[in-house]
């Protein structure tokens, strides 16, 4: 079932700004997710972050997790053109299966 | 190259005829999936497998079936293809259902067209 929700659902930022989405979720969680989807093509994992974590690093990205909101956002900074792509939160939750969210639109303007 | 591979990439096809996508994995991977994704939708499961044997239903599988005879192989198969079957379709897989190894491999994508 559909769990993850991200908010906004698109953003268009300038080259060199920073780029905030976010997700929410229903249920309790093992792990929250993000995946880039760059148009028509596969996912592609960008971070992991455990129940039990509340925020991780990796590279230019940072994702924060709240379990008492049940919400996660993701924050790439100092975007680029490159970072063009529709963006992905999914849950997974005691059943281990990955739900996944319906997607955040990214436009970084050179 | 560690990678998931999909075919065909693309196909049109007409009502009822009988297809199949298949998915291969080189990684060892436990876990597979399927997924169709449509605009305003996102991403809905279709079928997973556990392991080899193992399969099981995910969010939307009334008209597709699934087998999972090698670990390394999990076509998706469309007995009698209706228009609403249209999709971009992928499949997924990882070194575990849950936990730190559900870290999702997708493939390329393939782009159904039922007429």
């Amino acid at each position: 079932s559909q769990q993850g929700e991200e908010d906004p659902q698109a953003l268009s930022i300038q080259e060199g700004e920073n780029a905030t989405m976010n997700c929410s979720y229903k249920t309790s969680i093992n792990n929250l997710q993000w995946y880039r989807q760059n148009s028509g093509r596969g996912l592609v994992h960008l971070i992991l972050i455990r129940s039990n974590e509340r925020e991780k690093h990796s590279g230019r990205l940072r994702v924060t997790l709240d379990t008492s909101k049940k919400s996660s956002s993701l924050l790439i900074t100092a975007s680029r053109a490159a970072d063009t792509a529709s963006y992905f939160c999914a849950t997974t939750g005691g059943n281990n299966r990955l739900a996944f969210g319906k997607g955040n639109q990214v436009v970084v303007i050179p | 190259e560690a990678q998931v591979t999909q075919n065909p990439r693309y196909l049109i096809t007409v009502t009822g005829k009988k297809l199949t996508v298949t998915c291969s994995q080189n990684m060892n991977h436990e876990y597979m999936s399927w997924y169709r994704q449509d605009p305003g939708l996102g991403l809905r499961q279709i079928y997973y497998s556990m392991n080899v044997e193992v399969t099981d239903k995910g969010d939307v599988p009334e008209g597709y079936k699934v087998s999972r005879k090698e670990k390394r192989n999990f076509p998706l198969i469309l007995e009698s293809p209706s228009p609403n079957q249209t999709s971009l379709y992928f499949c997924a897989s990882s070194l575990s259902a849950g936990g730190l190894g559900n870290e999702q491999f997708f493939g390329p994508g393939t782009r159904l067209t039922v007429l």
